[in-house]
């Protein structure tokens, strides 16, 4: 089946650092990743979706020089938190769209990376 | 843009019982309907999804119905066991092929 790898799954940094977030698909090729955050006990939310070659189109209230997504492969997607901050601290996870099986509508989701800023 | 609703936030039930999640979605041209059963500190692991031409769709304990008319859809668990205890997730991808989550429900099942 489809695997999608993110890496880290951890990380903790200090307030002020950036931390980037990779998120790869193993076995397909992926024309289209999307980014989203969940709060602990909280519902996954979208923050943005990653085109290959092109500009991330963020979610409203989402702030895009913060999140810097960057997807410069078909099988590759990055996301850094620039300039981190506690409220910052959550759990992000990546998704990706097969390029060949879009129009089933089916996600393929990455591990999740916990980030901690202290 | 989409808004989903999810019922009930928490659900208790017995071992052996059945278990039922609702969630309502706005965009009538939505066209895919997954659900979602999360454990603590994991991935959304995708448990069984619906597509917009079909009402009903069933694997083994596991069942979705959907009415579009309405926009609401459905998960049927029964025969639960205790591993079922989860955070279940609905989501809908809309016009915009964007995937929503609902707000989510915290299933125990108890022995």
């Amino acid at each position: 089946g489809a695997v999608v790898s993110q890496h880290p799954s951890w990380v903790i940094c200090k307030s002020g650092t950036s931390v980037k977030i990779e998120c790869r698909s193993l076995d397909f090729q992926a024309t289209t990743m999307f980014w989203y955050r969940q709060f602990p006990k909280q519902s996954l939310m979208l923050m943005a979706t990653s085109n290959e070659g092109s500009k991330a189109t963020y979610e409203q209230g989402v702030e895009k020089d913060k999140f810097l997504i960057n997807h410069a492969s078909l099988t590759l997607s990055t996301l850094t938190v620039t300039s981190a901050h506690p409220e910052d601290s959550s759990f992000y996870i990546c998704s990706a769209r097969d390029l060949w099986t879009a129009n089933t509508g089916e996600l393929f989701f990455g591990e999740g990376s916990r980030l901690t800023v202290l | 843009g989409e808004n989903v609703e999810q019922h009930p936030s928490t659900l208790s039930v017995q071992e052996g019982d059945s278990a039922v999640i609702k969630c309502t979605y706005s965009d009538s041209a939505s066209n895919y309907f997954p659900w979602y059963k999360q454990e603590l500190g994991k991935r959304p692991q995708l448990i069984i999804d619906i597509r917009s031409n079909v009402g009903e769709k069933k694997d083994q304990r596991i069942a979705v119905t959907l009415n579009k008319t309405a926009k609401h859809f459905s998960l049927h668990i029964t025969e639960t066991q205790p591993e079922d205890s989860a955070v279940y997730f609905c989501a809908v991808t809309g016009t915009a092929s964007k995937l929503t989550f609902g707000t989510g429900t915290r299933l125990q099942v108890t022995l």
